[in-house]
């Protein structure tokens, strides 16, 4: 099966340093990864994708990175703010075209 | 949310009872999905649609149904409830399926079945 983990357990971090969540994925590499942010009742939203031959992608605050050989991408978000409390999703596309998820990381910004 | 409407928001039910979720979307997105969210499991895709009245299952979809008669509708059956399918229900859009493109997602219906 193509599956795509998460670590599970909540990130708690203070405001003004960088969040690292990690997304690691079994089986062949996906062309892209996606990265999503899901608020408390709310539906997830898209981020960033980032293909397999980009090392890096960047938005803001935010970094991407993908290491095939590692078969896995970090999610860096740069001097943290409360709002960026969260919980954030890696997802890919396994071969039959569907988008699988992984089951998130949660995040906690503390002031 | 992207011109996605979930209906209803929240729902309690009774094991054995038939319920439908509905998803009505304003984007004239061609793929419509339905996922559930549980605790340990995150998404998983339960349906989904490739176009009116096209539609194929998902890793999860012993005990749901779905229909598309429009293009802006995409509905979810629980032919008869069980206490396992109490989750988070969760309709997502998109334009295409090729592995660059994004979804939409609705804000969810939260279902307790008891």
């Amino acid at each position: 099966s193509q599956k795509i983990e998460q670590n599970s357990e909540a990130l708690n971090i203070q405001e003004g340093k960088t969040a690292t969540l990690t997304c690691n994925y079994t089986n062949y590499s996906p062309a892209y990864l996606q990265w999503y942010r899901q608020d408390p009742g709310r539906g997830p939203v898209f981020l960033l994708l980032i293909r397999e031959n980009e090392k890096e992608k960047r938005k803001e605050r935010l970094k991407v990175t993908f290491d095939t050989t590692l078969k896995q991408s970090l999610f860096h978000i740069t001097a943290s703010q409360p709002a960026d409390s969260a919980t954030y999703l890696c997802a890919r596309r396994n071969q039959g075209g569907k988008l699988i998820f992984g089951q998130g990381t949660e995040l906690s910004v503390k002031p | 949310d992207a011109g996605i409407t979930q209906s209803p928001r929240h729902k309690v039910t009774e094991t054995g009872t038939p319920v439908t979720l509905r998803c009505h979307q304003t984007e004239n997105h061609r793929y419509m999905y339905w996922y559930r969210q549980d605790p340990g499991h995150g998404l998983r895709l339960i349906h989904y649609s490739y176009g009116v009245k096209d539609t194929d299952k998902g890793e999860v979809s012993d005990g749901y149904s779905v229909s598309r008669s429009k293009t802006e509708d995409f509905l979810l059956t629980l032919e008869s409830a069980t206490s396992s399918q109490t989750s988070v229900y969760f309709c997502a859009i998109s334009e295409g399926v090729e592995a660059n493109e994004k979804l939409f997602f609705g804000s969810g219906t939260q279902l307790s079945v008891l």
